[in-house]
């Protein structure tokens, strides 16, 4: 089973609507990350959370809010969706172990807002 | 300004040779992290090689070794006997900083990509 799963993988909304998407890891990891990456612009960090009681706005938060339900999950939501948001997004996790800490992705949503 | 620099949109190589994907980086904290990941058509992201600012050897790990260039703030990945798998995005980041109890601020900054296309 994959460490780091995201549901859906696939997610066509309209206009509007309010989106949840869910990241889980069972790699025991205190650090949870979503991104989004849009061609050309690479992956931006929308929020991160240190732990359950820690989350930060990243580069791109407006339009986002999260929830960490666990230390196992971190969600994503559009409060109300609009076209621009049309993204891949991701979940990463990471443990705190100094310079050699590494991120570790999940699979990825494909959203597409009408 | 741009922290992490990509200049090659697009690169090719015949299989079987060496290629060298760029990146360039400005920062002015002294410890600072560079990664490369691996996106392939499928949408993951997959980790490759890690170069810390401190270290003093350059990274490798099997087929991929990084080219790190302090002074000119380069970190170039070079992979070495192209493979039809290499056929990806490959993204350049980099994490600043260390808080107090030494650990890792932990945000990374990605770089445009390079996609890497290689030819049989």
């Amino acid at each position: 089973d994959a460490d780091v799963t995201q549901t859906p993988r696939n997610r066509i909304t309209k206009t509007g609507k309010r989106i949840m998407l869910e990241c889980s890891q069972t790699k025991g990891h205190d650090r949870m990350y979503w991104y989004r990456q849009d061609p050309g612009l690479g992956l931006r960090l929308i929020y991160y959370s240190f732990d359950v009681k820690d989350i930060n706005k990243g580069e791109i938060s407006d339009g986002y809010s999260v929830s960490r339900q666990a230390q196992a999950k971190f969600s994503l939501s559009l409060e109300s969706a609009i076209p621009n948001q049309t993204a891949l997004y991701f979940c990463a996790t990471s443990d705190p172990t100094g310079w050699r800490e590494t991120q570790y992705f999940g699979p990825g949503t494909r959203l597409l807002v009408l | 300004a741009q922290k992490i620099t990509q200049t090659q949109p697009g690169m090719f190589v015949q299989e079987k040779e060496a290629v060298t994907l760029d990146c360039t980086y400005d920062t002015s904290d002294p410890s600072y992290g560079l990664f490369w990941y691996k996106q392939p058509s499928s949408g993951e992201m997959i980790f490759l090689i890690y170069q810390g600012s401190y270290d003093q050897q350059n990274a490798t790990e099997g087929r991929y070794s990084l080219n790190f260039q302090k002074a000119r703030k380069s970190a170039n990945l070079v992979i070495s006997a192209s493979q039809l798998g290499d056929s990806a995005m490959y993204f350049c980041a980099m994490r600043e900083g260390l808080n107090a109890g030494g650990t890792s601020y932990g945000k990374l900054t990605f770089g445009q990509g390079t996609i890497l296309t290689v030819h049989p």
